[in-house]
């Protein structure tokens, strides 16, 4: 079975530029969140998906952040314009509805903004 | 309030048992993880225990849980170099379905 597949795996850009990450769940698997991690810090839930609907964006920078999943199959988590503090690793994990709440992480697209 | 703490670094001598705690504050956890992450890779689920259970053991690996004082520990046994990482405790909290919130992370190291 395929994992959680996510691009670009490393990205560069300078401040007040945008940026875009793409991330493929497992088939199947209905939730899909997006998390940011800083270096030295766990993964913070960005955003959680329920097929294509918003469950949870509490956490969420609106002015600059966005996401959508507009099939409910892949989803991007788009930052615009990026600031210094957006340097992180953006991580994208799916889980099935319902079962043992396992969530399935990918290899994570780690930004730096310069 | 929903945190998740842990120490940042443990040192421990091949072959030896390593034992990796984490308090909580959210008293209506339904699950409680162990999360493993190597340089330049997703996190992996190690582990993870039911609330209304004291202790998880698979193979090398034994989850206590101490409920009334909020404190979840993980021990490796045996450790090996392959063990190197840092590990995520992290909760779910029962008010916000399928929300996890996770610790900062310890990170581990083995030496000879």
């Amino acid at each position: 079975e395929a994992g959680v597949a996510q691009s670009p795996r490393y990205k560069i850009i300078e401040k007040r530029q945008s940026v875009a990450f793409w991330c493929n769940p497992i088939s199947g698997h209905a939730t899909l969140y997006w998390y940011q991690q800083i270096l030295g810090q766990g993964p913070k839930l960005l955003i959680q998906f329920q097929n294509n609907g918003v469950v949870d964006d509490s956490q969420l920078p609106k002015d600059r952040f966005s996401a959508e999943r507009l099939k409910g199959v892949d989803s991007t988590l788009k930052i615009q314009p990026a600031k210094l503090e957006d340097s992180a690793v953006y991580l994208c994990a799916s889980r099935v509805a319902g079962g043992d709440n396992e969530q399935f992480f990918g290899p994570g697209t780690r930004l730096t903004v310069l | 309030g929903e945190d998740v703490e842990q120490s940042l670094f443990l040192s421990v001598r091949e072959g030896d048992s390593s034992v990796i705690n984490c308090t909580y504050t959210d008293s209506s956890s339904t699950y409680l993880y162990w999360y493993k992450q190597e340089p330049g890779a997703g996190l992996q689920l190690l582990t993870y225990i039911f609330s209304n259970m004291d202790m998880k053991q698979d193979q090398r690996l034994t989850v206590l849980l101490n409920k009334k004082d909020k404190h979840l520990s993980l021990r490796i046994a045996d450790t090996q170099t392959g063990d190197s990482a840092i590990y995520f405790c992290a909760e779910s909290i029962r008010s916000s379905a399928s929300k996890i919130i996770f610790g900062s992370g310890t990170r581990l190291s083995i030496r000879p």
